[in-house]
């Protein structure tokens, strides 16, 4: 069963650092990769999508990922207080079809 | 264009009660999905459908959990005999040909606290 584990579990940046989030999984054979955002009493909004290894980038997000590592991660450029919210990794493997299995999450206080 | 609908946004319930949640998806999504998401944790999959079929429900637990999606487009989830571990928030998500190739759209959910 695939096992999807975020660090850390919090982080506090300042306005205009860069952030980075972490994302391990244990299904080397994943093919489908999300990162979502989830502000406080709020659904789920997807922040960028990877398929393949290496980088894709969706404004001030980039994912990179790295299968061999069973890695990805999420680099926000210039974070802004409105990105404070909970981070979650989406990984979909190939021994359940159609099913995301996500981590816990990763909260994110950015500060003015 | 309308995302996706959900309601009610809050229940409070004693333990034994039952409970209703509903759920519109984006016009013209094939697939649904329900999850449970309990505080601090990544939401976990219940049950999807595709159309009006169940897809996959191995991780509903069928014993007081039912889910349905009749003609294909609103669905409810319902809880029966509701216990204090089924607090959590119930996401439900919309997507046009599944999680392996279409983006799942998901609506704010219904936070439920049984007491």
């Amino acid at each position: 069963q695939q096992k999807v584990q975020q660090s850390p579990e919090s982080l506090t940046v300042s306005e205009g650092a860069m952030a980075s989030l972490n994302c391990t999984f244990s299904d080397g054979t994943s093919n489908n990769f999300r990162w979502y955002r989830q502000h406080s009493a709020k659904g789920l909004e997807v922040l960028v999508s990877i398929f393949s290894d290496g980088e894709k980038e969706e404004g001030r997000f980039t994912a990179h990922l790295n299968r061999a590592n069973l890695h990805v991660s999420l680099h926000i450029r210039e974070p802004q207080p409105s990105d404070s919210a909970v981070y979650l990794c989406a990984v979909r493997g190939t021994q359940v079809v159609g099913q995301l299995t996500f981590g816990r999450g990763t909260r994110l206080q950015v500060y003015a | 264009e309308a995302g996706v609908t959900q309601s009610p946004r809050y229940a409070v319930l004693q333990e034994g009660q039952a409970v209703s949640f509903w759920c519109d998806p984006i016009s013209g999504h094939d697939t649904l999905y329900w999850y449970q998401q309990p505080r601090d944790q990544g939401p976990q999959l219940l049950v999807y459908f595709r159309d009006e079929a169940v897809i996959d429900n191995s991780q509903l637990p069928s014993d007081r959990f039912s889910a349905v999606r009749p003609k294909g487009t609103n669905s409810t989830l319902k809880i029966q005999s509701a216990k204090q571990g089924d607090t959590a928030t119930y996401l439900c998500a919309s997507s046009f040909g599944g999680a392996n190739t279409g983006q799942l759209y998901f609506g704010e959910g219904s936070k439920l606290t049984v007491l």
